[in-house]
Order: structure tokens, then C-alpha cells, then sequence
């Protein structure tokens, strides 16, 4: 099972900052199969990056991902009041599919 | 436009038995492998299941195997999740997902399930 560790736990920033969240894998992710997922209270996750640097659909160029192996970012450029959220990773290419822990971003 | 219907949550006594699930429009499900995920209070997201687009080739986390099955209903373009031997720790929103090979792209809103006694 690939293991998933995402850093900061909470990340305190405020509208405007750039914020920079880590996900760190047990191994490497076959084929960069890292996603990243942003959820808000009461909603559905959203998928924001795929294949660990593609936006989906929709997504804002301020987000952004990169990475490759067993070290990936998500980089949000310029933090708009609705970036304010629960971030997760998650790796896609082995059975179990496994989820990070999961990085709050806070407005400080 | 894709859409993903979850129902079926509810509050269920541990030992008892649930089955879940998600109405699809806008996708065929014949075409697409579906998620089951789930988010206990508190708690990160953790994934469930996995049916792969051809119906037959299932995959679950640890900690349901053997007691929850994923499956769909063609005619009705629906997807299920039974979930027998529940225990408190299965307490979550239960969301569905398509996906686009392992890739979960599309999400339902969820469905809480509550297990206690």
C-alpha cells in the first residue's frame, strides 16, 4: 500500500499569499497518478490536478501542480477568499487507492 | 453533464446491514469505472470500492473487504454498495464517484450513513 503524507497539517495564509501543500509518498506513484482533491464543508470533493500537473476542467490557472516520483506540490498562486479549504492527495495507479491526510488552508 | 445521485443513508444498529445508491445521468456506467468513497466526522477521505467499467472487476480498501460489495444495475444505470456487518466505525458521508480509469472526476453530493446503537 503507497502511503500518503501531506504537510502542513494547517496552513494559516491570507487572501492574496501564495500557499505551497506537500504530499509525500511510501514510494514512487506509477505513471505521476497523483491527484489532487479540494473540499469545503458540507460539499462534495472537487477535483482540481490529475496525473500530478494536469488542471481539470474549470480549475483556475492560479492552482497549479508538479512533482514527480515521491514528492509532489500543489502551489495556489494568489489565494482568493474561496481557496479556503481542505486539500487532499491521492494516488491512483495501485489497489488500495489512498488518500493523504489532508492540508487545511486557514485565512490568518 | 454528469450527475450522481447518492441515497439510502440512514441510522442503522452495528451487526445490521445497508445498501446504497447512486443514480447516474449524463454518463452510461457501462462505459466508466465507479468509486465508492467515504468521510467519517472528523476524519480525512477514505476510499471504499472500485467497480471497473466492465461490471465484473472489483476492488475494496481493507477494511470493508468481505463485508461491503460494490455492483450496478445496467438497466437502471445505477451503482450500489451493500454494506453488511456495519460497525460504529463505518459512520460517514458515502460518496459515489466516476471514474475516468482509476480516476475519480465526477462526485455526488453523498449520503450519510450513522451506525450506532
Amino acid at each position: 500500500e503507497i502511503v500518503l503524507t501531506q504537510s502542513p497539517g494547517t496552513l494559516s495564509l491570507s487572501p492574496g499569499e501564495r500557499a505551497t501543500l506537500s504530499c509525500r509518498a511510501s514510494q514512487s506513484v506509477p505513471s505521476n497518478y497523483l491527484a489532487w482533491f479540494q473540499q469545503k464543508p458540507g460539499q462534495a470533493p472537487r477535483l482540481l490536478i490529475s496525473d500530478a500537473s494536469s488542471r481539470a476542467t474549470g480549475i483556475a490557472d492560479r492552482f497549479s501542480g508538479s512533482g514527480s516520483g515521491t514528492d509532489f506540490t500543489l502551489t495556489i498562486s494568489r489565494l482568493d477568499p474561496e481557496d479556503f479549504a481542505v486539500y487532499y492527495c491521492q494516488q491512483y495507479a495501485t489497489s488500495p487507492l489512498t488518500f493523504g491526510g489532508g492540508t487545511k488552508l486557514e485565512i490568518k | 453533464q454528469v450527475q450522481l445521485v447518492e441515497s439510502g443513508g440512514g441510522v442503522v444498529q452495528p451487526g445490521g446491514s445497508l445498501r446504497l445508491s447512486c443514480a447516474a445521468s449524463g454518463v452510461t456506467l457501462t462505459n466508466y469505472g465507479m468509486h465508492w468513497v467515504r468521510k467519517a466526522p472528523g476524519k480525512g477521505l477514505e476510499w471504499v470500492a472500485l467497480l471497473r467499467y466492465d461490471g465484473i472487476n472489483k476492488y475494496y480498501a481493507d477494511s470493508v473487504k468481505g463485508r461491503f460489495t460494490i455492483s450496478r444495475d445496467d438497466s437502471k444505470n445505477t451503482l450500489y454498495l451493500q454494506m453488511n456487518s456495519l460497525r460504529t466505525d463505518d459512520t460517514a458521508v458515502y460518496y459515489c464517484a466516476k471514474a475516468s480509469g482509476w480516476l475519480a472526476d465526477s462526485w455526488g453530493q453523498g449520503t450519510l450513513v450513522t451506525v450506532s446503537s
